[in-house]
């Protein structure tokens, strides 16, 4: 099973300001990795997959990036809606898995 | 629009069986390339995928729960049908259903999910 390490745990920011997750493979996963936003109460929202391709109505400020078995989630200028948990997927091998998931906090 | 929504119980017993249902719109799993996945997140953990089942019937299990799943479909009826044995109070958790395709894919579309606790 592949293992997904996500880092930080918490990061802190201020509204405005870049954001940026880490997401790290096992081992590689190609460039089939998913980056998913969840809001307290609410089902995960696909943001990003293929590594770098944003979902259907995601803004610009979402970026992916990476291959292999390192990944990158980086958001531009942090708006208020955006504060909330991510999490990275591999879907490259079975089982399908997931990191433990990045909050982004208001600092 | 696509559409997934979960139902069930919210509540059963130690050694019971667990039956949730997804029933989806906008979509059909008689389309090739289709699949509906069941993801689960214990309480303020993360996320963990159970099982999946393709338009061909194909299915896929977690390994570690495969002995306790089974995941069957009626596309007739726009329903998934996920089966769990065996129940523990670990795991409780929301149950999420997903639409998916054929993989390598992700899950682009969730359902609300539905929590289900396992407690006597």
């Amino acid at each position: 099973e592949i293992v997904m390490t996500q880092s930080p745990a918490t990061l802190s920011v201020s509204p405005g300001e870049r954001a940026t997750l880490s997401c790290r493979a096992s081992q590689s996963v190609s460039s089939n990795l998913a980056w998913y936003q969840q809001k307290p109460g609410q089902a995960p929202r696909l943001l990003i997959y293929g590594a770098s391709t944003r979902a259907t109505g995601i803004p610009a400020r979402f970026t992916g990036s990476g291959s292999g078995t390192e990944f990158t989630l980086t958001i531009s200028s942090l708006q208020s809606e955006d504060f909330a948990v991510y999490y990275c997927q591999q879907y490259n091998n079975w089982p399908q898995t997931f990191g433990g998931g990045t909050k982004v906090e208001i600092k | 629009q696509i559409t997934l929504k979960e139902s069930g119980p919210t509540l059963v017993k130690p050694t019971q069986t667990l039956t949730l249902t997804c029933t989806f719109s906008g979509f059909s799993l008689s389309t090739s390339g289709v699949g509906v996945g069941w993801i689960r997140q214990p309480p303020g953990k993360a996320l963990e995928w159970l099982a999946l089942i393709y338009w061909d019937d194909n299915k896929r299990y977690s390994p570690s729960l495969k002995s306790r799943l089974t995941i069957t479909k009626d596309t007739s009826k726009n329903q998934v049908v996920l089966t769990m044995t065996n129940m523990d109070p670990v795991d409780t958790a929301t149950y999420y259903c997903a639409h998916g395709q054929i993989q390598p894919s992700p899950w682009f579309d969730w359902g609300q999910g539905t929590l289900v606790t396992v407690s006597s």
